[in-house]
């Protein structure tokens, strides 16, 4: 089973950076591929970025290009999120997630999806 | 980058009636990599469905998804208390993921 536990909660002046990390247990961290999504006060989820390991790439959502930087560190299963130059809108409850594919022997179709969720990181910009 | 419309936003319904919510994609969206999402007040999102009509794991038979190329729909029949949350529907493409603005499913 696998479990990811996120840093807690964080409070930073606007134009300042937050990094926010996600440990991740019961799987095989070299394997996983760990996306970040954000979820403002009362509003949907937003897909930030995702690194993933097989490809040895990191992808991020245009919005926050050159905002946002995910980093992993395999010797402690630990994925991190940074993001740069916060404004007030960056105030959201910040997840990391695991993408997984999954290939169904039987009719050979894939599926990709998000199966596993950190419990959530509170970051609120504020001066 | 495809971009996905829920819809209704919010819908009242009762205990042991059915909720049909659709998702429509701006443009051909796989089946395989089109999900949909449960969301409580206070928790992470749980997976529901994955490629468009697969139930994940533990997830009950009330819960059915369908749909293909722009238009996918989650059906809840005989909803129970548990149900009323936020759905969304994501969709992943051209290494990058999406997601529905949600439905909100309340009581009536």
């Amino acid at each position: 089973q696998v479990q990811l536990v996120q840093s807690g909660a964080e409070v930073k002046k606007p134009g300042s950076s937050v990094k926010v990390s996600c440990k991740a247990s019961g799987g095989t961290f070299s394997n996983d591929d760990i996306n970040w999504v954000r979820q403002a006060p009362g509003q949907g989820l937003e897909w930030l970025g995702g690194h993933t390991p097989i490809f040895h790439s990191t992808k991020y959502a245009q919005k926050f290009q050159g905002r946002v930087t995910i980093t992993t560190d395999e010797s402690t299963s630990t994925a991190y999120m940074e993001l740069s130059s916060l404004r007030s809108d960056d105030t959201a409850i910040y997840y990391c997630a695991r993408a997984f594919e999954n290939v169904d022997t039987l009719t050979g179709s894939y599926s990709r999806y998000f199966d596993y969720w950190g419990q959530g990181t509170l970051v609120i910009v504020s001066s | 980058e495809i971009v996905l419309t829920q819809s209704p936003g919010t819908v009242s319904l009762s205990p042991g009636e059915s909720a049909t919510l659709s998702c429509r994609a701006s443009q051909t969206s796989s089946v395989s990599y089109l999900a949909w999402y449960q969301q409580k007040p206070g928790q992470a999102p749980r997976l529901l469905i994955y490629g468009a009509s697969s139930r994940a794991t533990g997830v009950p038979d009330r819960f059915s998804g369908s749909g293909s190329g722009t238009d996918f729909t989650l059906t809840i029949s005989r909803l129970e208390p548990e149900d009323f949350a936020v759905y969304y529907c994501q969709q992943y493409g051209s290494s990058s993921w999406t997601f529905g603005q949600g439905t909100k499913v309340e009581v009536k």
